[in-house]
């Protein structure tokens, strides 16, 4: 079956460093994008990864390891307005994105 | 206007009642999404047109009729549903997949209550 698992909670304190963890099993796969979702807003787009390694993108990286279908999202630097939730989404064989459940992730002064 | 956009952003509806959600996008992609959010759950894909013909139909409820008119806008047309229908509603958009940008941009979504 299909499965994307990420972890339902986080916290972390302003300034500091936090890595939110995706595992993937999709049917086919198509690279790994991670979205922002804060409260009663639309998710945006925050990356992309198909290719195994590291992906900077200013304060947030991403990374991809497609042989232990695994990825992470870094976040340095944090700043309150991080407080979101934080989606991973695998894309199958026919293009179709499968969503995991969002990681909470709360920042405190 | 800019982006992806919908309407209306909240709505109460009777389990008998007729309605319909609206999503316009301003991107100029061609392929156009309906998901269902509810809360603590993942995602769920409901409709996928791509060039405005439907490619994948998740095993939607028919009480869920979707709509394409052109590739622009996107309507879900709603029928007697029941009180666990009551969800965010997110339309989206992105190029085609052979164009090998896959990103989807979301709109504000729909919160709909059924009573």
């Amino acid at each position: 079956g299909q499965n994307i698992d990420q972890p339902t909670e986080m916290t972390a304190t302003e300034g500091a460093i936090v890595q939110i963890n995706c595992t993937y099993q999709t049917s086919g796969f198509n690279g790994l994008f991670w979205y922002q979702q804060h409260a009663g807003e639309a998710p945006t787009f925050l990356s992309y990864n198909v290719l195994d390694g590291l992906e900077e993108k200013g304060r947030f990286s991403s990374f991809l390891s497609r042989s232990k279908g695994y990825s992470y999202l870094l976040l340095k630097e944090l700043q309150m307005k991080d407080s979101a939730s934080y989606l991973c989404a695998s894309m199958d064989s026919n293009y179709q994105l499968i969503w995991g459940a969002g990681t909470k992730l709360i920042i405190k002064p | 206007e800019t982006g992806v956009t919908q309407t209306p952003r909240h709505l109460v509806m009777g389990m008998t009642n007729k309605k319909s959600l609206k999503c316009e996008q301003h991107l100029g992609h061609n392929a156009m999404y309906w998901y269902k959010q509810s809360a603590k759950k993942p995602l769920e894909l409901m409709f996928v047109y791509s060039l405005e013909e439907r490619v994948e139909n998740n095993s939607v409820p028919s009480r869920f009729s979707p709509e394409c008119p052109n590739s622009s806008h996107l309507f879900l047309h709603l029928h007697t549903l029941q009180p666990e229908d009551s969800a965010l509603y997110l339309c989206a958009s992105s190029q085609a997949w052979a164009s090998g940008s896959y990103e989807q941009y979301f709109g504000p979504g729909t919160r709909l209550t059924v009573t």
